[in-house]
């Protein structure tokens, strides 16, 4: 089955640094990423669309210049928070669309101190 | 514009007891829905989906869902609790606009009670 690895699973660091999230498919080619924050006990909010070798689609009231995204390959998608503050900690997942199909990496536990 | 409602964010029952989370939907075109299950600190596995084929899908674990157009809904249930299912259920709506876009409902947390 289609597998999506994303990495790392947890990082704390400190505010004003930066954090750069992968979201890989092992297994197949994806053209589209999508990157999604989830706060504790709430559903899934979609950031944005990652598209391979185009800019990405943000959401409304998503700062693209907070969340940088950079889908530079077919098995590729990056997330950077940059200069993290304390209230962009949360749960960070990617997901790939494969047919339809969304296939999701493990998430990656931002906190920021 | 599509949108997914789950009623009831917490739902518990007994091990061996009927699970049924309720999921309704709105979609001006037909859809593509989709149950998700979540354990803690990691992504959403896929449980079942419908995609205009078998109303009554059935999914992993023994789950099952039935898609029901003049109700607009896709409940999920399974016959028996087990207490690994104990998790996060999150049921969704896809819709291809030129590209597929999911929109998720705000979940519904099972507890299985011993």
């Amino acid at each position: 089955g289609a597998v999506v690895s994303q990495h790392p699973s947890w990082v704390i660091c400190k505010s004003g640094t930066s954090v750069k999230i992968e979201c890989r498919s092992l297994d197949f080619q994806a053209t589209t990423m999508f990157w999604y924050r989830q706060f504790p006990k709430q559903s899934l909010m979609l950031m944005a669309t990652s598209n391979e070798g185009s800019k990405a689609t943000y959401e409304q009231g998503v700062e693209k210049d907070k969340f940088l995204i950079n889908h530079a390959s077919l098995t590729l998608s990056t997330l950077t928070v940059t200069s993290a503050h304390p209230e962009d900690s949360s749960f960070y997942i990617c997901s790939a669309s494969r047919q339809g199909l969304l296939h999701f990496g493990n998430g990656t536990r931002l906190t920021v101190t | 514009a599509q949108s997914v409602t789950q009623l009831g964010s917490h739902v518990s029952v007994s091990e061996g007891a009927l699970v049924l989370l309720r999921c309704n939907y709105s979609s001006s075109v037909p859809p593509y829905l989709f149950w998700y299950v979540q354990y803690p600190n990691q992504g959403l596995q896929l449980l079942l989906k419908y995609t205009s084929a078998a109303t009554l899908v059935k999914g992993i674990n023994g789950f099952e869902a039935e898609f029901k157009k003049s109700e607009t809904s896709f409940h999920l249930t399974k016959p028996s609790a087990h207490m690994s299912d104990a998790a996060e259920y999150f049921c969704a709506v896809s819709v291809n606009t030129g590209g597929f876009k999911t929109i998720f409902g705000a979940g519904t947390r099972l507890f299985v009670k011993a």
